[in-house]
């Protein structure tokens, strides 16, 4: 079972903080690996993805991938209100394109 | 910014009717889907289609769904006979390859099954 995991809690952070997010997956066979915001009651709206191990930057977001270790993580700068939301972590495996996703963490930024 | 968009918004069904829901996705991508996403619980992967065919589907994806590109801009998703656990988010997405590239999704077709 190919799974993708993102244990942790909702997590409070203060405006203007760095929030980090974290997820693991299972399979090793896993070729791309995507971020997605969702509002409640919306649907999920890509912000990152990254396929090659390392740093990847786009405006305030840094997308982390490290496959040796088998994890991806997400770090929003200057975190605002409108951040506010629950980010989800999916991953797409070599030889499909299905997208599996983990349950996604709540962030809750505080003013 | 071109948008995958779904229509109906929100759709409610007695169980056992079948219903369709509809999605326009972005013009120049050539891999669709189907997820769905129980209130409270993961978004799931049902369905993928490309030139005019399912190129994968879940173990969800039993013999009450089906999929269709009608004409050069609709895909649709039928449920043939709903059932209770049906009720959940329907979203569609499309990306212009395949699994190296990102998807992107509709606005979702919220689905109450009665």
């Amino acid at each position: 079972q190919k799974e993708v995991e993102q244990n942790s809690g909702p997590l409070s952070v203060p405006e203007g903080a760095i929030a980090s997010l974290n997820c693991t997956y299972s399979d090793r066979g896993s070729q791309s690996f995507f971020w997605y915001r969702q509002y409640s009651g919306k649907s999920p709206e890509l912000i990152m993805f990254i396929y090659s191990n390392g740093d990847k930057e786009d405006g305030r977001f840094t997308a982390q991938l490290n496959k040796a270790s088998q994890y991806v993580s997400l770090l929003i700068r200057d975190s605002q209100p409108s951040d506010s939301a629950t980010y989800l972590c999916a991953v797409t495996y070599y030889g499909n394109n299905r997208l599996a996703f983990g349950k996604g963490n709540q962030v809750v930024v505080i003013p | 910014e071109p948008e995958v968009t779904q229509t109906p918004s929100h759709q409610v069904t007695q169980m056992g009717q079948e219903v369709i829901l509809r999605c326009v996705p972005i013009s120049n991508h050539l891999y669709f889907y189907w997820y769905r996403q129980i209130l409270g619980q993961k978004v799931e992967f049902l369905v993928s289609f490309y030139n005019n065919e399912i190129s994968e589907k879940s173990e969800i994806f039993d013999d009450q769904f089906s999929v269709e590109r009608p004409d050069g801009s609709n895909f649709t998703l039928k449920i043939r006979s709903t059932k209770l656990e049906d009720s959940a988010m329907y979203f569609c997405a499309s990306s212009p390859s395949g699994s190296s590239y990102e998807q992107y999704f509709g606005p979702g077709t919220r689905l109450t099954v009665t």
